[in-house]
């Protein structure tokens, strides 16, 4: 079984221009979080989508949004992008159907770079 | 404002000792915490959920215990080997189902 998959897996973007990540979760998976990591910090929550609707935001700048498609896969847009905006973008897929405290399956993430 | 405190930082022992570290997190609303491995290059991989106060779990040679009045969660590994070098991460869940993360804690085991 494929885990959760994400693309591009390095970007390299101009201060100004406009990003979109994507994400695909474990086949059956239907709730997608994303996180943001900045070196030396842990991963910041940005958002988490269940049924493709949104059900948790972070504090995160309206910049950023997200949306979830009918078969689960996720995309996460950065508009406007600053250069404090580099950092490691993780998705994660988990299965609620157990109940909302089973663990997250995370991607590798992608490195965006803005310069 | 929620804070994960996870220490210490980082910590270097030799393959063979064994070694723990800490998480604290907000005692109230409590609803799950994890720990996490994350290896250099890799994703972050789920060590533990635990979810009731006092729980005790184990896999293998790490093991991780909760007190959910106090807010804090010990994660101890036994005969560290090279491959458990990793950064160590704890996170907080509550009701909102958002994971809140700590710093982490990077180990690494010298052979």
């Amino acid at each position: 079984d494929a885990g959760v998959t994400q693309s591009p897996t390095h970007l390299i973007k101009t201060r100004g221009q406009h990003v979109t990540l994507r994400c695909s979760p474990i086949s059956g998976h239907k709730s997608v979080s994303w996180y943001q990591q900045v070196l030396g910090q842990g991963p910041q929550f940005i958002f988490q989508y269940y049924e493709k609707e949104e059900r948790g935001r972070g504090n995160f700048p309206d910049r950023f949004s997200a949306r979830q498609f009918p078969n689960y896969s996720s995309e996460l847009n950065v508009n406007a992008l600053l250069l404090g905006d580099s950092a490691l973008y993780l998705c994660a897929s988990s299965s609620p159907n157990r109940g909302w405290n089973t663990e997250a399956f995370f991607g590798q993430g992608t490195r965006l770079t803005v310069v | 404002i929620l804070n994960v405190e996870q220490s210490p930082q980082s910590l270097h022992v030799q393959e063979g000792d064994s070694t723990n570290f800490t998480c604290s997190f907000p005692s109230s609303n409590f609803y799950a915490l994890h720990w996490y491995r994350w290896e250099t290059a890799k994703s972050p991989k789920a060590l533990f959920v635990m979810t009731l106060n006092g729980d005790e779990k184990k896999k293998g040679r790490i093991s991780a215990t909760l007190n959910t009045k106090e807010g804090y969660s010990y994660l101890y590994i036994k005969g560290s080997q090279p491959e458990d070098s990793a950064t160590y991460l704890c996170a907080f869940m509550r009701a909102t189902n958002k994971l809140i993360f700590g710093t982490g804690t990077l180990l690494a085991v010298q052979p």
